[in-house]
């Protein structure tokens, strides 16, 4: 069965220092997504990324990067120079059979000034 | 552009009182649709999803159902609400066609079972 596991249960730093947050997944397919969603404190999910199985390249967006490793099974997600308007909770999630995500319980993450 | 509306954003009920949450999407065609349960502290569960109208697939036995009456209409409703109904509730899109599709999200309805 998939699973999607965020050891982090809350990250606290300050403002413009650089902060990861873990993810780790099993799954017994070779064809799988990986997804990472933020979740403001209004509660809305807001997509940041999608990565399929067979596409290891790391992603860099602006301030945000993504390393995905299938040797680990881990997909990390790694916010550069982070702002406070950035805290939120942060869930990675997993898509190997049909349409259903599997999430993880997610990272509370507190970007303090 | 798609947008993804849910109502009520924020709710109270007795214990064993009916409920009604409705979500609806527009801007696009033949979605796929989904149910989300966020408890206090917990990850998202997924509690219902349907690919057609009058397509439901439950992943969880409770005493929730729902209903796709229309192509972009999807409603989560119960008949007697249990004090461990209380929580967050999402509803979510994705494109029909291919599988694996990222979700897109609504607003959520917070639902307080006193």
């Amino acid at each position: 069965a998939q699973k999607v596991t965020q050891a982090q249960t809350e990250i606290s730093v300050v403002e413009k220092e650089d902060v990861t947050l873990d993810c780790v997944y099993e799954t017994r397919d070779t064809t799988y997504y990986l997804f990472w969603y933020k979740q403001p404190p209004s509660g809305e999910l807001v997509f940041l990324i999608r990565r399929n199985s067979f596409d290891e390249q790391n992603e860099i967006s602006g301030r945000y990067s993504w390393n995905f490793q299938k040797s680990t099974s881990s997909f990390n997600f790694t916010i550069t120079a982070s702002q406070v308007v950035e805290s939120a909770v942060y869930l990675c999630a997993l898509s190997d059979y049909g349409n259903k995500l599997v999430f993880g319980a997610g990272t509370i993450l507190r970007v303090k000034s | 552009s798609q947008t993804i509306h849910q109502w009520p954003a924020t709710l109270v009920q007795p214990v064993g009182s009916p409920l009604s949450l409705e979500c609806t999407v527009e801007g696009t065609s033949n979605p796929n649709l989904y149910w989300y349960r966020q408890a206090a502290g917990r990850g998202l569960q997924l509690l219902f999803y349907s690919v057609g109208i009058g397509q439901i697939s439950s992943e969880v036995p409770q005493n929730l159902s729902a209903s796709r009456p229309q192509d972009r209409q999807f409603i989560l409703s119960s008949k007697k609400l249990l004090l461990s109904d209380s929580g967050f509730y999402l509803c979510a899109w994705s494109p029909t066609g291919p599988i694996y599709n990222e979700q897109f999200f609504g607003p959520g309805t917070r639902l307080t079972v006193l």
